[in-house]
């Protein structure tokens, strides 16, 4: 079982519409989670952490928690073509939690493609 | 402007040669990491560092060495021991160690093999 797994898409959805990116992971100890958008021959960036159960909003952006199920979930409204990119969840494990350091495990990412 | 840099974008290995990607940063982070990412695949961490002068491997360190002579540079070697170097080299870096604090990331270097 791979440690952080991810639909690899394409996730197609029109523009307008609210696009559900989900995430699944291993450790049930890890306690940090991360959104990276990547746009294809660029570098991850951060859109959106979250640490406790439950949602966080960040303008178009909800990151969702919920440890028991170990799953998290990003929600983007009004997705625009612009949003088209692959999403990267990374999740902090616990080992790399007891060592201090921050050792991300990322998943394979998904694609979302948003038409106009 | 505080950043990451790497560099070369695009670099080519020849067969048994050793090749070196540069990451530097002028944010003063301690702490500083390599990722390899290869299409359909997660970031992989190769090399990670936290102070100057040390360093640990990470998952896939296998044919690749790093130094940490600077805190503002982390420089990661891909030997000829590296049978499958092609791939997109990601640096970053962290502020400090806490598991909350995120990663920035530099560019990137794509290296392919002649």
């Amino acid at each position: 079982q791979k440690e952080v797994e991810q639909n690899s898409g394409p996730l197609s959805v029109p523009e307008g519409a609210i696009a559900s990116l989900n995430c699944t992971y291993s450790d049930r100890g890890s306690q940090s989670f991360f959104w990276y958008r990547q746009y294809s021959g660029k570098s991850p960036e951060l859109i959106m952490s979250i640490y406790s159960n439950g949602d966080k909003e960040d303008g178009r952006f909800t990151a969702q928690l919920n440890k028991a199920s170990q799953y998290v979930s990003l929600l983007i409204r009004d997705s625009q073509p612009s949003d088209s990119a692959t999403y990267l969840c990374a999740v902090n494990p616990e080992t790399s939690m007891n060592t201090g350091f921050q050792k991300l495990v990322f998943g394979t990412g998904t694609r979302l493609l948003v038409s106009p | 402007d505080g950043g990451i840099t790497q560099s070369p974008k695009y670099l080519f290995r020849k067969e048994g040669q050793n090749v070196t990607l540069s990451c530097e940063q002028n944010l003063n982070h301690d702490a500083m990491y390599w990722y390899r990412q290869d299409p359909g695949q997660g970031l992989r961490l190769i090399y990670y560092s936290q102070i100057v002068n040390d360093f640990q491997k990470g998952d896939i360190a296998e044919g690749y060495s790093v130094s940490r002579e600077k805190k503002e540079s982390f420089p990661l070697t891909v030997t000829s021991a590296q049978k499958n170097p092609t791939a997109f080299y990601l640096c970053a870096s962290s502020a400090d160690r806490t598991a909350n604090e995120k990663l920035f990331f530099g560019s990137g270097t794509q290296l392919s093999v002649l």
